[in-house]
């Protein structure tokens, strides 16, 4: 498998729900992020990860927790969300820390109930 | 202020004309400029990238960036009805490292 892959592609939870995000890539990229796509709004980042380690935290609350085990694979941790996060959940990797050229995955259309 | 900038449209044209999608950004210090295409219900494409003045042509797309005016383009040649997207403008704000703020992009519509 090539290329970027999310999974799942959809996601109906509730608010008192623990669900995970999961990302892997197969381009030997060493930069992942996590953005969140809304209706009518940018992209909005909301995490950085060079070589494993997170280098930006865009003031993302507490109920999504990040974790990259590896160089390859993210991880996005969601826990008693809100209706107003509802979004597409975009997940993207880039060659390393000077690299901006981006390749998205496909994306987790997540609803909040 | 919005830091990058676009008409959401829908910009509508003709099959065959040329489609001119334009975006403006607010930090004089941006160094990398790209063009994501971005089919209704999938992700993002990447499809353009410029880095100095002047135009870059790849096939039917050119980009067009301009940073004394703070303004990139892209024109797309020869438009056809697969070309019917929404087009997002990211720029690498100066100080970014490897981040990207986007545009909110501009649905372009390619009729027959």
């Amino acid at each position: 498998e090539t290329g970027v892959t999310q999974t799942p592609r959809h996601l109906v939870m509730g608010m008192t729900n623990k669900k995970s995000l999961k990302c892997e890539q197969h381009l030997g990229h060493n930069a992942m992020y996590w953005y969140k796509q809304s209706a009518k709004k940018p992209l909005e980042l909301m995490f950085v990860y060079n070589f494993k380690e997170q280098t930006e935290n865009n003031s993302v609350p507490s109920r999504f927790s990040p974790e990259c085990p590896n160089s390859s694979h993210l991880f996005l941790h969601l826990h008693t969300l809100q209706p107003e996060d509802s979004a597409l959940y975009l997940c993207a990797s880039s060659q390393d820390s000077a690299s901006s050229s981006y390749t998205f995955g496909s994306g987790t259309r997540l609803t909040v109930v | 202020q919005k830091e990058v900038e676009q008409n959401s449209g829908p910009l509508s044209v003709p099959e065959g004309a040329i489609a001119s999608l334009n975006c403006t950004y607010s930090d004089r210090g941006s160094q990398s400029f790209f063009w994501y295409r971005q089919y209704s219900g999938k992700s993002p494409e990447l499809i353009m990238s410029i880095y100095s003045n002047g135009d870059k042509e790849d096939g039917r797309f050119t980009a067009q960036l301009n940073k004394a005016s703070q303004y990139v383009s892209l024109l797309i040649r020869d438009s056809q009805p697969s070309d019917s997207a929404t087009y997002l403008c990211a720029v690498n704000i100066e100080g970014g490292g490897n981040k990207l703020t986007f545009g909110t992009g501009t649905q372009l519509k390619v009729e027959l």
